[in-house]
């Protein structure tokens, strides 16, 4: 059965760095790829970025600057820093499963404020 | 980046009627579309992708139409757990984009 876990800080300061894992199970990092996509408060989705099954990344180029996508395999963890937080980055966090460019599982989702 | 114009926002209908959901994409896409399902408190689910192929457990009263620029979801007979948000989202090309959803409710 696969599965996504989001993790990480609910409330990040403004200036600092968000730091969120996504754990699965149920597939191999080395088969699949991982999306983060994120989510504001009652707008829409925004694709982040892709770690691939080879470990190689593609970053949305508006986030790009502030983003980084990591892995390790050993532990079926794959991560995401954003550094420079401002209030617009608060948004539900989410890592999907990439399946042929299409995201065909999802975590729930991991809820973060930027506040001070 | 592809652009994906989504209508309409909003839609209210009852159990057993059909309603369908637009997405425009700003260029050319072939067949590359798919259609998530989105509900409080449950990851998104992958209802179809390229266009018309259902994902796995995708109930039949489902089905996706398209090519190009202009695509649609209908659901037919609505069942009350089909009310909920939906996105399409471009897989024809990087960087992946999304529509800005529908949220389908209760009449």
């Amino acid at each position: 059965q696969v599965q996504l876990r989001e993790s990480g800080p609910g409330l990040v300061q403004p200036s600092e760095t968000l730091s969120l894992t996504c754990t699965v199970s149920g597939f191999s990092l080395t088969s699949y790829g991982v999306n983060w996509v994120r989510q504001p408060p009652g707008k829409g989705l925004e694709w982040m970025g892709t770690i691939w099954n080879d470990g190689s990344t593609d970053y949305n180029s508006a986030l790009k600057s502030r983003l980084s996508i990591s892995r390790d395999t050993s532990k079926s963890q794959v991560f995401l820093k954003i550094n420079s937080l401002q209030t617009e980055d608060t948004a539900i966090y989410l890592c999907a499963r990439n399946e042929n460019d299409v995201m065909d599982a999802w975590g729930q989702g991991a809820s973060v404020t930027v506040s001070s | 980046d592809v652009q994906m114009t989504q209508s309409p926002s909003n839609l209210a209908a009852s159990p057993g009627e059909s309603v369908s959901i637009n997405c425009k994409a700003s260029k050319s896409i072939s067949k590359y579309l798919a259609w998530y399902q989105q509900k409080p408190g449950k990851a998104n689910k992958l209802l179809i992708y390229s266009g018309s192929t259902l994902q796995s457990g995708t109930p039949s009263r489902f089905s996706g139409s398209g090519s190009g620029t202009d695509f649609t979801l209908t659901i037919r007979n609505l069942e009350p757990e089909d009310f909920g948000l939906y996105y399409c989202q471009q897989h024809n090309e990087y960087p992946p984009t999304f529509g800005a959803g529908t949220k389908l409710e209760l009449k």
